[in-house]
């Protein structure tokens, strides 16, 4: 069993659709990240958070500590939205171990 | 540029021969990390460098993989006797201290052992 699990693996949206991706974990952690990956492309950084909610543009990500659940969110979706989202954990003392998930394949459709 | 630099971005090698893959930081940072990406597979953790401690590599996947870190910025990650199974993406990241910060990840090197 993953450490990290995301669902779903895969997800079609029509453009302007409310997205979300979810990401459960199963060890106890420093901070949760969460990655996007486009077709041929690096990987940027979207959100690390540890509490709460974070907001940035149409992208809000969620994490609940207690039910080790955490959620991505794209409001109002773009085609330039399709990639790839990776949830990551990391853990140990000084945060430096890393889990991740096998990613969620997000498509837009015009 | 300001982001982490990787190099080359792509790598064809014939099996049995030896690669060195390079990455650049971002200046200031002081947590290093390669990570593996096979086709259609998640993120595999090798090796982690933080300032000067000594590296992590539990994930290091065999004594023909090794990597170094001089004066805490540019990283060499070797692979000697290249096999088939080594063709992945080879991926970079550095942050500011360690997981507390954002990852910054390099466009990662793509090879492939023929």
């Amino acid at each position: 069993k993953n450490e990290v699990e995301q669902s779903p693996q895969n997800l079609t949206a029509q453009e302007g659709e409310f997205i979300t991706i979810n990401c459960s974990y199963s060890v106890g952690i420093s901070a949760l990240h969460w990655l996007q990956q486009h077709p041929g492309g690096g990987i940027v950084s979207l959100f690390m958070l540890s509490s709460g909610k974070k907001k940035h543009g149409r992208l809000i990500a969620t994490i609940n500590i207690q039910e080790k659940h955490s959620s991505l969110h794209i409001t109002a979706s773009h085609p330039r939205d399709s990639a790839v989202y990776i949830c990551a954990v990391s853990k140990g003392a000084t945060g430096n171990q890393f889990y991740f998930g096998t990613g969620t394949s997000l498509t837009v459709i015009p | 540029g300001a982001g982490v630099s990787q190099s080359p971005s792509n790598k064809v090698t014939e099996k049995g021969k030896d690669v060195e893959l390079r990455c650049d930081p971002i200046s200031g940072h002081t947590a290093l990390y390669w990570y593996r990406q096979s086709l259609g597979q998640g993120l595999e953790f090798l090796i982690y460098f933080q300032g000067n401690s000594a590296p992590d590599k539990s994930g290091l996947p065999s004594d023909r993989f090794s990597a170094e870190r001089t004066g805490g910025s540019v990283s060499t990650l070797t692979i000697q006797r290249t096999q088939q199974e080594d063709s992945a993406v080879y991926l970079c990241a550095s942050s500011l201290e360690s997981a507390y910060s954002p990852l910054h990840f390099g466009n990662g090197t793509r090879l492939t052992v023929t």
